[in-house]
Protein backbone atom coordinates (compact mmCIF):
# COMPACT_ATOMS: atom_id res chain seq x y z
CA UNK A 1 0.00 0.00 0.00
CA UNK A 2 1.77 3.14 -1.54
CA UNK A 3 1.98 5.63 1.54
CA UNK A 4 1.25 9.59 1.45
CA UNK A 5 3.04 11.80 -1.20
CA UNK A 6 3.94 14.94 -0.94
CA UNK A 7 5.38 16.97 -3.81
CA UNK A 8 7.48 18.97 -4.20
CA UNK A 9 9.86 17.58 -0.92
CA UNK A 10 11.71 21.38 -1.40
CA UNK A 11 11.13 24.77 -2.60
CA UNK A 12 12.57 28.35 -2.59
CA UNK A 13 10.49 31.51 -2.91
CA UNK A 14 11.35 34.87 -1.93
CA UNK A 15 8.83 37.25 -0.22
CA UNK A 16 5.58 38.11 -1.49
CA UNK A 17 5.37 35.04 -4.21
CA UNK A 18 2.74 32.45 -4.16
CA UNK A 19 3.25 28.67 -3.90
CA UNK A 20 1.12 25.26 -4.12
CA UNK A 21 2.11 21.98 -2.58
CA UNK A 22 -0.13 19.22 -3.33
CA UNK A 23 -0.64 16.08 -1.12
CA UNK A 24 -1.80 12.39 -2.53
CA UNK A 25 -3.15 10.99 0.63
CA UNK A 26 -3.55 6.90 0.98
CA UNK A 27 -5.88 4.90 -1.22
CA UNK A 28 -8.94 5.21 0.10
CA UNK A 29 -8.37 7.70 2.76
CA UNK A 30 -10.69 10.40 2.45
CA UNK A 31 -9.61 12.83 5.35
CA UNK A 32 -6.75 15.43 4.37
CA UNK A 33 -5.03 17.29 7.14
CA UNK A 34 -2.31 19.85 6.83
CA UNK A 35 -0.63 20.81 9.56
CA UNK A 36 2.74 23.78 9.55
CA UNK A 37 5.99 22.71 11.44
CA UNK A 38 8.78 25.25 12.85
CA UNK A 39 10.81 24.70 15.28
CA UNK A 40 9.60 27.17 17.73
CA UNK A 41 5.70 26.20 17.46
CA UNK A 42 5.74 22.70 16.87
CA UNK A 43 2.84 21.44 15.04
CA UNK A 44 -0.15 23.86 13.91
CA UNK A 45 -2.91 22.73 12.57
CA UNK A 46 -4.23 24.52 8.91
CA UNK A 47 -6.94 22.66 7.97
CA UNK A 48 -8.74 19.13 7.50
CA UNK A 49 -10.59 18.50 4.26
CA UNK A 50 -13.40 15.39 3.89
CA UNK A 51 -15.20 14.58 0.48
CA UNK A 52 -14.10 18.02 -1.15
CA UNK A 53 -15.46 19.67 2.13
CA UNK A 54 -13.32 21.75 4.44
CA UNK A 55 -14.58 20.78 7.89
CA UNK A 56 -12.16 22.77 10.17
CA UNK A 57 -9.59 25.67 9.90
CA UNK A 58 -6.86 26.39 12.00
CA UNK A 59 -5.91 30.19 13.10
CA UNK A 60 -3.91 30.80 9.91
CA UNK A 61 -4.27 33.75 8.15
CA UNK A 62 -6.97 33.71 4.53
CA UNK A 63 -3.20 34.13 3.24
CA UNK A 64 -3.22 30.17 3.22
CA UNK A 65 -5.99 28.07 1.76
CA UNK A 66 -6.64 24.71 0.33
CA UNK A 67 -8.86 22.83 -1.51
CA UNK A 68 -9.57 18.77 -1.95
CA UNK A 69 -10.38 17.07 -5.42
CA UNK A 70 -12.63 14.40 -5.75
CA UNK A 71 -10.05 11.80 -5.59
CA UNK A 72 -8.84 12.68 -2.46
CA UNK A 73 -5.71 14.52 -3.41
CA UNK A 74 -5.46 18.31 -1.95
CA UNK A 75 -3.41 21.00 -2.40
CA UNK A 76 -3.03 23.78 -0.16
CA UNK A 77 -1.88 27.60 -1.46
CA UNK A 78 0.06 30.48 0.21
CA UNK A 79 -0.05 33.69 -1.10
CA UNK A 80 2.08 36.82 -0.98
CA UNK A 81 4.65 34.98 0.88
CA UNK A 82 6.43 35.97 4.41
CA UNK A 83 9.93 35.25 5.48
CA UNK A 84 7.60 33.36 8.77
CA UNK A 85 5.65 30.96 6.22
CA UNK A 86 9.38 29.10 5.92
CA UNK A 87 8.24 26.02 7.42
CA UNK A 88 7.84 21.74 6.62
CA UNK A 89 4.21 21.72 5.54
CA UNK A 90 2.99 18.28 6.64
CA UNK A 91 -0.65 16.40 4.81
CA UNK A 92 -1.69 13.03 6.79
CA UNK A 93 -4.74 11.20 5.37
CA UNK A 94 -6.73 8.61 7.68
CA UNK A 95 -10.06 6.99 6.72
CA UNK A 96 -12.22 9.12 9.13
CA UNK A 97 -11.37 11.45 11.86
CA UNK A 98 -10.31 10.85 14.62
CA UNK A 99 -8.60 7.83 13.44
CA UNK A 100 -5.10 6.96 13.02
CA UNK A 101 -3.20 9.57 10.51
CA UNK A 102 -0.34 8.73 8.14
CA UNK A 103 1.58 11.81 7.54
CA UNK A 104 3.47 12.44 4.20
CA UNK A 105 7.51 13.49 4.25
CA UNK A 106 6.51 16.94 3.98
CA UNK A 107 7.48 19.89 1.91
CA UNK A 108 10.32 22.19 3.19
CA UNK A 109 9.81 25.54 2.17
CA UNK A 110 12.04 28.37 2.82
CA UNK A 111 10.76 32.20 1.66
CA UNK A 112 14.02 34.47 1.32
CA UNK B 1 -5.64 25.97 22.40
CA UNK B 2 -2.63 23.44 22.83
CA UNK B 3 -2.01 21.31 25.03
CA UNK B 4 0.72 21.57 27.49
CA UNK B 5 3.37 18.75 27.16
CA UNK B 6 5.85 17.78 30.31
CA UNK B 7 8.49 17.56 30.42
CA UNK B 8 10.11 19.08 27.08
CA UNK B 9 13.04 16.44 27.74
CA UNK B 10 14.09 13.76 28.76
CA UNK B 11 17.36 11.71 29.00
CA UNK B 12 17.50 7.92 29.81
CA UNK B 13 19.55 4.97 29.71
CA UNK B 14 18.22 2.05 27.95
CA UNK B 15 15.75 0.01 29.98
CA UNK B 16 14.44 2.85 32.35
CA UNK B 17 11.45 4.34 32.50
CA UNK B 18 9.89 7.53 31.67
CA UNK B 19 6.42 9.62 31.64
CA UNK B 20 5.33 12.33 29.27
CA UNK B 21 2.50 14.20 30.21
CA UNK B 22 0.16 16.38 28.12
CA UNK B 23 -2.47 18.47 29.83
CA UNK B 24 -5.82 20.64 28.63
CA UNK B 25 -7.61 23.44 29.82
CA UNK B 26 -10.66 22.11 28.01
CA UNK B 27 -12.87 19.14 27.38
CA UNK B 28 -11.65 16.74 25.32
CA UNK B 29 -12.77 14.28 23.12
CA UNK B 30 -10.00 12.25 22.66
CA UNK B 31 -6.32 12.46 22.87
CA UNK B 32 -3.56 11.07 20.23
CA UNK B 33 0.12 10.28 20.44
CA UNK B 34 2.72 10.53 17.62
CA UNK B 35 6.31 9.78 17.84
CA UNK B 36 8.61 11.64 15.45
CA UNK B 37 12.30 10.53 14.78
CA UNK B 38 14.89 13.02 13.42
CA UNK B 39 14.25 14.32 8.94
CA UNK B 40 11.20 12.04 9.20
CA UNK B 41 7.55 12.49 9.51
CA UNK B 42 4.93 11.64 12.84
CA UNK B 43 4.26 8.38 13.07
CA UNK B 44 1.04 7.05 15.32
CA UNK B 45 1.58 5.48 18.46
CA UNK B 46 -1.80 5.47 19.84
CA UNK B 47 -5.72 7.09 20.29
CA UNK B 48 -7.55 7.26 23.12
CA UNK B 49 -10.87 8.80 23.67
CA UNK B 50 -13.09 9.79 26.81
CA UNK B 51 -13.54 7.42 28.96
CA UNK B 52 -10.15 6.96 30.62
CA UNK B 53 -9.32 4.05 28.68
CA UNK B 54 -5.82 2.81 28.56
CA UNK B 55 -3.72 1.38 25.43
CA UNK B 56 -0.84 0.08 24.82
CA UNK B 57 1.47 0.01 21.59
CA UNK B 58 4.44 -2.40 22.06
CA UNK B 59 5.86 -1.35 25.66
CA UNK B 60 4.64 1.91 25.23
CA UNK B 61 1.26 2.74 27.30
CA UNK B 62 -1.12 5.70 27.32
CA UNK B 63 -3.60 6.93 29.66
CA UNK B 64 -6.44 9.45 29.80
CA UNK B 65 -7.87 10.99 32.77
CA UNK B 66 -10.95 12.74 31.59
CA UNK B 67 -12.12 14.60 35.01
CA UNK B 68 -8.27 16.34 34.99
CA UNK B 69 -8.00 16.37 30.68
CA UNK B 70 -5.11 14.80 31.09
CA UNK B 71 -3.19 12.40 29.14
CA UNK B 72 0.23 10.34 30.49
CA UNK B 73 2.39 8.18 27.86
CA UNK B 74 4.41 5.52 29.67
CA UNK B 75 7.90 4.70 28.31
CA UNK B 76 8.25 1.01 30.02
CA UNK B 77 12.04 -0.65 29.58
CA UNK B 78 13.62 2.08 26.88
CA UNK B 79 14.60 0.72 24.02
CA UNK B 80 17.36 2.79 21.81
CA UNK B 81 14.34 2.94 19.20
CA UNK B 82 12.61 5.42 21.46
CA UNK B 83 14.12 7.92 20.71
CA UNK B 84 12.58 10.46 18.91
CA UNK B 85 10.27 13.51 19.58
CA UNK B 86 7.06 12.78 21.23
CA UNK B 87 3.60 14.65 20.10
CA UNK B 88 0.68 14.54 21.53
CA UNK B 89 -3.04 16.16 19.81
CA UNK B 90 -5.85 16.53 21.40
CA UNK B 91 -9.25 17.43 20.10
CA UNK B 92 -12.26 18.99 22.00
CA UNK B 93 -14.41 17.51 20.49
CA UNK B 94 -15.59 15.44 17.31
CA UNK B 95 -14.30 18.50 15.22
CA UNK B 96 -11.79 17.21 12.93
CA UNK B 97 -9.32 19.42 14.11
CA UNK B 98 -6.27 18.27 16.12
CA UNK B 99 -4.35 20.57 17.91
CA UNK B 100 -0.47 19.57 19.24
CA UNK B 101 1.69 19.92 22.01
CA UNK B 102 5.19 21.42 21.62
CA UNK B 103 6.61 17.70 21.91
CA UNK B 104 9.19 16.04 24.63
CA UNK B 105 12.39 14.94 23.01
CA UNK B 106 13.41 11.62 24.39
CA UNK B 107 17.21 10.68 24.26
CA UNK B 108 17.63 7.08 24.90
CA UNK B 109 21.13 6.28 25.30
CA UNK B 110 23.27 2.50 25.84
Amino acid sequence: KAGVTQTPRYLIKTRGQQVTLSCSPISGHRSVSWYQQTPGQGLQFLFEYFSETQRNKGNFPGRFSGRQFSNSRSEMNVSTLELGDSALYLCASSLTSPNEQFFGPGTRLTVL
Amino acid sequence: QQPVQSPQAVILREGEDAVINCSSSKALYSVHWYRQKHGEAPVFLMILLKGGEQKGHEKISASFNEKKQQSSLYLTASQLSYSGTYFCGTQRSNDYKLSFGAGTTVTVRA
